[in-house]
């Protein structure tokens, strides 16, 4: 069965560090992969996706992702964390082979705590 | 990116009474959209799937008579809690994957969500 995984349900760091929240996923073939941020009581912003193509994928506000085949893993970063990026982050992956192609599935969710 | 909007942000109700949320794409079409239900401190559940001018698909152990979902336009779609109890409290988001404007056809957009109180 399709699952995405988020390990951890909360990730502390100081402002000025770098920041890593992790997502494993269990899909077969070439999924589609996602990140996106919630803050309080708002729904969910779009940060970056891999679809295909280089590993490294660049998105908003400076965040990053690795995309490892291997370990099928797709690690959110950020080389400094800011007090603002404190919010929850879902990772999210679709198979885009499944008949019509949209289902996508959501891990639990990693809350992010930025310290000043 | 592109935008999806809900109206409205907030509704508090009586219970037995029904609710109904409006998700629009302000600047693409939306040839699917997408209801979830988010529980305090948890992922989304995702309700049902409705594409332009067809039935809504819904997930096992949604009802489909008490969640009632319209996408009668490649804008707009609509949830409506028919009569609505205290246990149908909770953060509904809708999204929503289309063409046009700056939408990508492989990415879901978000609406800022609604939260429903019924007392």
């Amino acid at each position: 069965a399709q699952s995405v995984a988020q390990p951890e349900d909360q990730v502390n760091v100081a402002e000025g560090n770098p920041l890593t929240v992790k997502c494993t996923y269990s899909v077969s073939g070439n999924p589609y992969l996602f990140w996106y941020v919630q803050y309080p009581n708002r729904g969910l912003q779009f940060l970056l996706k891999y679809i295909t193509g280089d590993n490294l994928v660049k998105g908003s506000y400076g965040f990053e992702a690795e995309f490892n085949k291997s370990q099928t893993s797709f690690h959110l970063k950020k080389p400094s964390a800011l007090v603002s990026d404190s919010a929850l982050y879902f990772c999210a992956v679709r198979d885009p082979r499944v008949t019509g192609g949209f289902k996508t599935i959501f891990g639990a969710g990693t809350r992010l705590f930025v310290k000043a | 990116g592109a935008v999806v909007s809900q109206h409205p942000s907030r509704v508090i109700c009586k219970s037995g009474t029904s609710v109904k949320i409006e998700c629009r794409s302000l600047d693409f079409q939306a040839t699917t959209m997408f209801w979830y239900r988010q529980f305090p401190k948890k992922s989304l559940m995702l309700m049902a799937t409705s594409n332009e001018g067809s039935k809504a698909t819904y997930e096992q152990g949604v009802e489909k008579d008490k969640f009632l979902i319209n996408h009668a336009s490649l804008t707009l779609s609509t949830l409506t809690v028919t009569s609505a109890h205290p246990e149908d409290s909770s953060f509904y988001i809708c999204s929503a994957i289309g063409v046009g404007g700056t939408s990508s056809t492989d990415t879901q957009y978000f609406g800022p969500g609604t939260r429903l109180t019924v007392l």
